[in-house]
């Protein structure tokens, strides 16, 4: 158990609906990735959030929005769902926001399988 | 634009042979790259990371070298065994870029007994 905590862990859904995927950060942590992985592909960065505040975004559809809540879970939304939205979709956390000494990278969850029909 | 590029999805070794997993970047301002390995239904887990400033870092059986000229990094595992089976990702870091990792695709590692 890396203590980052996403769910659902698998969602079948048609085209055309809408979907939120959540993720808990690891104890202590303050920043939250969202990585998207389709079939063959890298991790593909869509957004960061750190302390409540969007600190940077990729290559994240119009279709697809985030938000980081007091308690520090987060959100992932997807509306308007295709096929080619299918993928793997993780969440990440740090402890800050920049680099620091002893930095290890990100740790991330289990992911949330997303199938669209 | 794949600015970190893995370019063998696949690679088979023997158990006890050594693993070379290889991984090229454009990006000459990343400074700091870092290993993930992914098994099946996981999340990807750190691994060994090195700084720009170092050409190697060890740690046990793993051995990561950095080549800065010529954009390339490469994971040495050493024996490999069963249980490095496994999806490896190369990411890299630049020093802006509030902490965003750049993943390449992956290569698959599959250790035969």
């Amino acid at each position: 158990d890396s203590g980052v905590t996403q769910t659902p862990k698998h969602l079948i859904t048609a085209t055309g609906q809408r979907v939120t995927l959540r993720c808990s950060p690891r104890s202590g942590d303050l920043s939250v990735y969202w990585y998207q992985q389709s079939l063959d592909q890298g991790l593909q960065f869509l957004i960061q959030y750190y302390n409540g505040e969007e600190r940077a975004k990729g290559n994240i559809l119009e279709r697809f929005s985030a938000q980081q809540f007091p308690d520090l879970h987060s959100e992932l939304n997807l509306s308007s769902l295709e096929l080619g939205d299918s993928a793997l979709y993780f969440c990440a956390s740090s402890v800050g926001v920049g680099r620091h000494r002893g930095f290890y990278g990100y740790t991330f969850g289990s992911g949330t399988r997303l199938t669209v029909v | 634009d794949q600015q970190v590029k893995q370019n063998s999805p696949s690679l088979s070794v023997q158990e006890g042979r050594i693993s070379i997993l290889n991984c090229d970047y454009t990006n000459s301002m990343f400074d700091y790259f870092l290993w993930y390995k992914k098994y099946p239904a996981e999340g990807p887990t750190f691994l060994i990371s090195i700084s720009s400033i170092k050409d190697k870092n060890e740690d046990g059986r793993f051995t990561v070298f950095l080549n800065k000229s010529a954009k390339h990094l490469s994971l040495h595992i050493v024996p490999s065994q069963p249980g490095d089976s496994a999806v490896y990702f190369c990411a890299a870091s630049a020093p802006q870029g509030a902490q965003k990792l750049v993943f390449g695709q992956g290569t698959r590692l599959t250790i035969n007994p």
